[in-house]
């Protein structure tokens, strides 16, 4: 099984700071296998990243996704108030199909 | 509009049954892979169980394996997790998924491009 570790727990930032959340897996992960998502409360999740790098229909352009490996990094460069929430990785490159703890951005 | 409800959830006492549906609609049911992810109060997301589109594969994470059961009806774009002998750790809320990748002889790898609102199922006395 693939563990991915997402990091930090929690990021505390301001509206308009640039946000930086790392995801890294206990083996490596090719990169059209590793997506992000983001929850916000009492939603469920919404598919951001696809394909490490990707963004997914209607995806702002302030988030971007890179990495390969075992460390890939989901960045957003100017945090909106719409943008504090839990951020998962996943990978579907190895069965279970397993999900990072997530890291939630909230407003400091 | 692709839309995915989920029905079925309650509270249920420990070692009782409960059998969850998803309502699809929107998108050609009978292409996708569809799965079930689950989240615990307050924690992360966990992988359940997928099926591929014509039920050829079928897969469970460990956790549950021998316990639920998924299923699916094409003909009435429907997805359905029949969960039996539960625990208290079975507590979450359940999401339907449409998958986006491949199953083979070895497992179905997707990722998940729409989710339903959820449904809590609570196990507790």
């Amino acid at each position: 099984e693939i563990v991915l570790t997402q990091s930090p727990g929690t990021l505390s930032l301001s509206p308009g700071e640039r946000a930086t959340l790392s995801c890294r897996a206990s083996q490596s992960v090719s990169s059209g296998y590793l997506v992000w998502y983001q929850q916000k409360p009492g939603q469920a999740p919404r598919l951001l990243i696809h394909d490490a790098s990707i963004r997914a229909t209607g995806t702002p352009d302030r988030f971007s996704g890179s990495g390969s490996g075992t460390d890939f990094t989901l960045t957003i460069s100017r945090l909106e108030p719409e943008d504090f929430a839990v951020y998962y990785c996943q990978q579907y490159v190895n069965s279970p199909l397993t999900f990072g703890g997530g890291t939630k951005v909230e407003i400091k | 509009e692709v839309r995915l409800v989920e029905s079925g959830g309650g509270l249920v006492k420990p070692g009782g049954s409960l059998r969850l549906s998803c309502a699809a609609s929107g998108f050609t049911f009978g292409d996708y892979i569809m799965t079930w992810v689950r989240q615990a109060p307050g924690k992360g997301l966990e992988w359940v169980s997928s099926v591929s589109s014509r039920s050829y594969h079928i897969y469970y994470a460990g956790s549950v394996r021998g316990r639920f059961t998924i299923s699916r009806d094409n003909a009435k774009n429907s997805l359905y997790l029949q969960m039996n002998s539960l625990r208290a750790d079975d507590t979450a809320v359940y999401y339907c998924a449409r998958g986006r990748g491949y199953c083979s002889s070895t497992g179905c790898y997707s990722n998940f491009d729409y989710w339903g609102q959820g449904a809590l199922v609570t196990v507790s006395s």
